[in-house]
């Protein structure tokens, strides 16, 4: 099994909602990432953890909360977005937290702020 | 500051060699050289890595001269399916901070 997934693959929501988005990986990985990427961008990296532990937050705003329940897991809480938080929210993993190693990622998620 | 340059966009016709060339003149001692490809509304994909010399897997080679200072992408024989966004990664920073930095990406587009 060599798939991260990602739920759902569309969200649209509200500026005062509260949503979450999630990640699963099984591959054993112990470091996972959220990504951000607008259209025609490279992805932006958000936050990173490392054997359950949140090794690196870009300076990305409160509205955006990472939570990592357990080694397979991760998800991303969102609260009082703007419209320009629109964009595609990539998951991956890989096996350790270095810069060369391989990450794997998920198929995104769609997110609309309205 | 790491960071890489590569041309914006790209044109090809289906059954030629394309190669796509990538500038990271700071690249550090230790940093590896990844390349990544994105099809659209979907997650990059993991094509190849290398350090130096030449890499090759069964979908690309990786060609990196002795001062590592730039690296060239290679597809052989492209198809229609090849049309997409290659992105070329180095690393920064240092111990756990340590992250991929990405480059702006090259949109190849491949032709009947």
């Amino acid at each position: 099994d060599t798939e991260v997934t990602q739920t759902p693959k569309h969200l649209v929501m509200g500026m005062t909602n509260k949503k979450s988005l999630k990640c699963e990986q099984h591959m054993g990985h112990r470091a996972m990432y959220w990504y951000k990427q607008k259209a025609k961008k490279p992805p932006e990296l958000m936050f990173v953890y490392s054997y359950e532990k949140l090794s690196i937050n870009e300076s990305v705003p409160s509205r955006f909360s990472p939570e990592c329940p357990n080694s397979s897991l991760l998800n991303l809480h969102l609260h009082a977005l703007q419209p320009e938080d629109s964009a595609l929210y990539l998951c991956a993993s890989s096996r350790t937290g270095g810069p060369n190693t391989e990450a794997f990622f998920g198929q995104g998620t769609r997110l609309t702020v309205v | 500051l790491a960071k890489t340059t590569q041309p914006i966009s790209m044109d090809s016709y289906e059954g030629q060699e394309v190669n796509i060339t990538c500038s990271h003149n700071n690249i550090a001692t230790n940093d590896y050289i990844t390349w990544y490809q994105q099809f659209p509304s979907q997650g990059p994909r993991f094509i190849i890595q290398g350090y130096k010399t030449k890499v090759t897997n069964e979908v690309a080679s990786l060609f990196i001269p002795a001062d590592r200072k730039s690296s060239t992408l290679s597809l052989p024989r492209v198809s229609l399916s090849d049309t997409a966004v290659y992105y070329c990664l180095v690393g920064e920073g240092a111990g756990n901070n340590r992250k991929l930095i990405w480059g702006l990406g090259t949109s190849l587009g491949v032709n009947p």
